[in-house]
């Protein structure tokens, strides 16, 4: 799987966008941008994925570069409970079950009154 | 949507004893079940891979024998950590795969291990 780069934090303030991006310039053309989300001592999220379209759903928007060497994961409206580690993950299809995740640093989103 | 429980949420055992964890597909059967572990401020790191009604397979590293892991249904794989000692204290989280779902996995909530 393509290996991912995220800046390890950020700050955002409550009601304003959250825009968060990922570097993948080693994605192949099969591979998927997937991302998830890690709130204090639960299980990760899913957020959303992509392969080369932007994607909205009621989380969050997915931007994909055109030439799909990164991504930005857009919170139109952060609030407390966003405060998050964000991984952003690349690969092929999970329509395979039998393919697990690989998590990288990801990062830590703090949102703040 | 798809739901995974893991059980216990929080565990506390004395070195040396065993501590099982359970994670369960709640509306859906997942063949394929993955085990991570979370030390504070980490990343995931993937464990094994539970396969149901076959042994699992274990990443580099982390013994089979320590972490014994039985998937013996669709819906229910369980981690014992056995002889537990203090640096096996970790959060341990379950994920499961559905072969028709394409939008990723579900996670369970975690468990957090600590051996005293």
């Amino acid at each position: 799987d393509a290996k991912t780069t995220q800046p390890p934090s950020m700050d955002c303030a409550e009601g304003r966008a959250a825009n968060l991006p990922c570097n993948h310039s080693t994605i192949s053309g099969n591979e998927y941008v997937y991302w998830y989300r890690q709130i204090h001592s639960q299980g990760p999220q899913y957020i959303i994925h992509g392969l080369k379209n932007n994607e909205t759903n009621e989380m969050a928007s997915l931007i994909i570069t055109e030439d799909r060497k990164s991504s930005t994961l857009i919170l139109p409206h952060a609030t407390l409970r966003d405060t998050a580690v964000y991984y952003c993950i690349v690969r092929a299809h999970l329509n395979n079950a039998g393919n697990m995740l690989t998590f990288g640093g990801g990062t830590r989103l703090m949102v703040k009154p | 949507g798809a739901v995974v429980s893991q059980h216990p949420s929080r565990v506390i055992c004395k070195s040396g004893t065993s501590v099982k964890i359970e994670c369960r597909s709640l509306d859906f059967q997942a063949t394929t079940m993955f085990w991570y572990r979370q030390f504070p401020k980490k990343s995931l790191m993937l464990m094994a891979t539970s396969n149901e009604g076959s042994k699992a397979t274990y990443e580099q590293g982390v013994e089979k024998d320590k972490f014994l892991i039985n998937h013996a249904s669709l819906t229910l794989s369980t981690l014992t950590v056995t002889s537990a000692h203090p640096e096996d204290s970790s959060f341990y989280i379950c994920s499961a795969g559905q072969g028709t779902r394409d939008y990723g996995y579900t996670f369970g909530s975690g468990t957090r291990l600590t051996v005293v």
